[in-house]
Formats: structure tokens, C-alpha cells, sequence
């Protein structure tokens, strides 16, 4: 276990389904981040929330809605996904924004069917 | 614009050799890196880091090299173990402005060790 807890980790949905994915840290980190892995792609950064307060959305599809009701808590909101969304997600906390010191979790293997 | 990748996709390396994995960063104002390795199943997990006042740092069995002219980073490993095997991705600081900082990661070179 690194600190970086996510559920489920295994994760399949229809185009119509509304389903969240939770992440939790308990690192005493301020800063936690979304990710999503998709083959032969990079990591792509989609969502940064710092002290509770989201601080990057990189042009993320509105059918993505994160929360963080608190520093150790985060989730990710997922509703009419469609195929193309299928990927690992992975989130990740950091002491501070950026710079040094991320640990990942597991990520959630999400396929839309 | 501005992106972190890797020259190979794949590397197959005999147990005990080194390996040697290769990154090339394009943000001349980047002074933050960072190589991840993943194995299957599991999240990125940091093998170690440099800053660009520095040009070489060891670790454990790995060592990083950072050459700022063209704007090149690599990770060496030593003896390679079949617990070596998994993707390395090389990450790049960068400043995004208003005082925050993005990592942007390369593609990733998945090391295959060969007992």
C-alpha cells in the first residue's frame, strides 16, 4: 500500500450509468490530483485540487465532475461516459502542489460499455 | 506544445545486465525530473529525481543523468532483476503559473528482464 487508497478498482459502467470513483489519502498531503492512463497515451492530468480547493481543470468533458469535501478525500464524479473514456484513473496527493513528493494509488480500471 | 517523450517502447535487457532507459524533454525552463516506474496493476511509484543544477544522482542500484544541452535525461539500472520488470515513465516539472507546478509525463519504456 503506498497511502493512496482507491476504490473500486475494477470498474464497469454503460454509456447511461452515474457511478463515482473515491480516492483517499491519509499522508497528511494538501494537494491531491486525477489522473487518467489510457494506452499508448501518456498520463494526462485532468483535475488538481489544492487545500480542499480545486486549482486545475485541464479541459476535462463536463461528464467528469470531481469533489473533495476534504484534504483526504476526493472523487470522481462519472455520468453518459462514452467507449473512448475506458482507462485506468489514477489519483495521486502530493505535500504541495506540484514540484516533488507524489504518491499514486492503484488507479480504477474503468471500461464503458 | 511543449512535451516530455521517450525514444523507445520497449526494452528487453538480460538479467545482471545494466539497462539503460532514455528520456527527452523539450521545456528548456523545466529544473524538476522525476522517473516512476509502474508495474502491473499498480500505481506510478517514484525511483528518483533530479534538479537541473545537477547532472548526475545516484540512488540504490539506479542512477539518473540529466544532460541540459539537449535537453536529455536517462535512468540507468544496475544489475537488472526480474523485479525491474515494468513501465518507466520520466516526468517533467513544470511551471504552470501563479506559483503551481504540473508534472507532465513521457509515454513510458516498458522493461522487460529476461532471466
Amino acid at each position: 500500500e503506498t497511502g493512496v487508497t482507491q476504490t473500486p478498482r475494477h470498474l464497469v459502467m454503460g454509456m447511461t450509468n452515474k457511478k463515482s470513483l473515491k480516492c483517499e489519502q491519509h499522508l497528511g498531503h494538501n494537494a491531491m490530483y486525477w489522473y487518467k492512463q489510457s494506452a499508448k497515451k501518456p498520463l494526462e492530468l485532468m483535475f488538481v485540487y489544492n487545500f480542499k480547493e480545486q486549482t486545475e481543470n485541464n479541459s476535462v468533458p463536463s461528464r467528469f465532475s470531481p469533489e473533495c469535501p476534504n484534504s483526504s478525500h476526493l472523487f470522481l464524479h462519472l455520468h453518459t461516459l462514452q467507449p473512448e473514456d475506458s482507462a485506468l484513473y489514477l489519483c495521486a496527493s502530493s505535500p504541495n502542489v506540484g514540484r516533488s513528493g507524489y504518491t499514486f494509488g492503484s488507479g480504477t480500471r474503468l471500461t464503458v460499455v | 506544445g511543449e512535451s516530455v517523450g521517450l525514444h523507445l517502447p520497449t526494452l528487453s535487457v538480460q538479467e545482471g545486465d545494466n539497462s539503460i532507459i532514455n528520456c527527452a524533454y523539450s521545456n528548456s525552463a523545466s529544473d524538476y525530473f522525476i522517473w516512476y516506474k509502474q508495474e502491473s496493476g499498480k500505481g506510478p511509484q517514484f525511483i528518483i529525481d533530479i534538479r537541473s543544477n545537477m547532472d548526475k544522482r545516484q540512488g540504490q542500484r539506479v542512477t539518473v543523468l540529466l544532460n541540459k544541452t539537449v535537453k536529455h535525461l536517462s535512468l540507468q539500472i544496475a544489475a537488472t532483476q526480474p523485479g525491474d520488470s515494468a513501465v518507466y515513465f520520466c516526468a517533467e516539472n513544470v511551471y504552470s503559473g501563479a506559483g503551481s507546478y504540473q508534472l507532465t509525463f513521457g509515454k513510458g519504456t516498458k522493461l522487460s528482464v529476461i532471466p
